[in-house]
């Protein structure tokens, strides 16, 4: 089994729909959640970053970490056609592990105009 | 501000061959860490450099290796290539706890 879980997608939705990412780990351990999206033939690009169980809102983008059932989120609010990308999930120990980060697979996401 | 600069962005080398890459981080950055992309295998870690010294090391084989200079630049190298090598190698660095920031990567394909 792997350390983190995410569905590859592809997920379609039209613009303008609400887009909920999703991914789940084992590893109790982990206490650092990031948020990638990452666009063909480029790098990962840090969206979203948190280290607490809860809600992180930055413009239309909300991280979601349930520490208690190993399940993170992230939603995309009005979701447009520059937001076709592949989103990756990615988490941390911490200064234990210096910090390496455990991907998901991504899930490819598709914004249909 | 400069990002994380990677070069080069394409090599084509063949089986057998070494092959040395770049990362420049960004400025003020002091650690450094590498990760291999694969459609089958994802992002994977292979090792992470603070001050020059190796803190982490992912589970690959002897053949991959790294090293950081002083101005906090870093080099990966990879010896006796194998065509399963053929991956994105990515780049990133770190100031403090709030994520690292990726490069644009070297595609490596291996013939």
């Amino acid at each position: 089994q792997k350390e983190v879980e995410q569905d590859p997608g592809p997920l379609s939705v039209p613009e303008g729909a609400i887009v909920s990412l999703n991914c789940t780990y084992s590893n109790s351990a982990f206490q650092y959640f990031m948020w990638y999206r990452q666009y063909s033939r480029k790098g990962p690009e840090l969206l979203m970053y948190t280290y607490s169980s809860g809600n992180k809102e930055d413009g239309r983008f909300t991280a979601q970490v349930d520490k208690s059932s190993k399940y993170i989120s992230l939603f995309i609010r009005d979701s447009q056609p520059s937001d076709s990308a592949t989103y990756l999930c990615a988490m941390s120990e911490g200064p234990q592990s210096s910090y390496k980060l455990i991907f998901g697979s991504g899930t490819r996401l598709l914004v249909r105009p | 501000k400069a990002g994380v600069t990677q070069t080069p962005r394409y090599l084509i080398k063949t089986r057998g061959q070494q092959v040395t890459l770049s990362c420049s981080p960004i400025s003020g950055h002091r650690s450094v860490s590498w990760y291999q992309q694969t459609p089958g295998q994802g992002l994977q870690f292979l090792f992470e450099y603070f001050s020059e010294t190796q803190r982490n090391k992912g589970n690959f084989p002897g053949r991959f290796s790294g090293r950081q200079f002083s101005n906090s630049r870093s080099e990966m190298n990879v010896s006796t290539l194998e065509l399963g090598d053929s991956a994105l190698y990515l780049c990133a660095s770190r100031i403090n706890t709030d994520g690292y920031t990726f490069g644009s990567g070297t595609r490596l394909t291996v013939v």
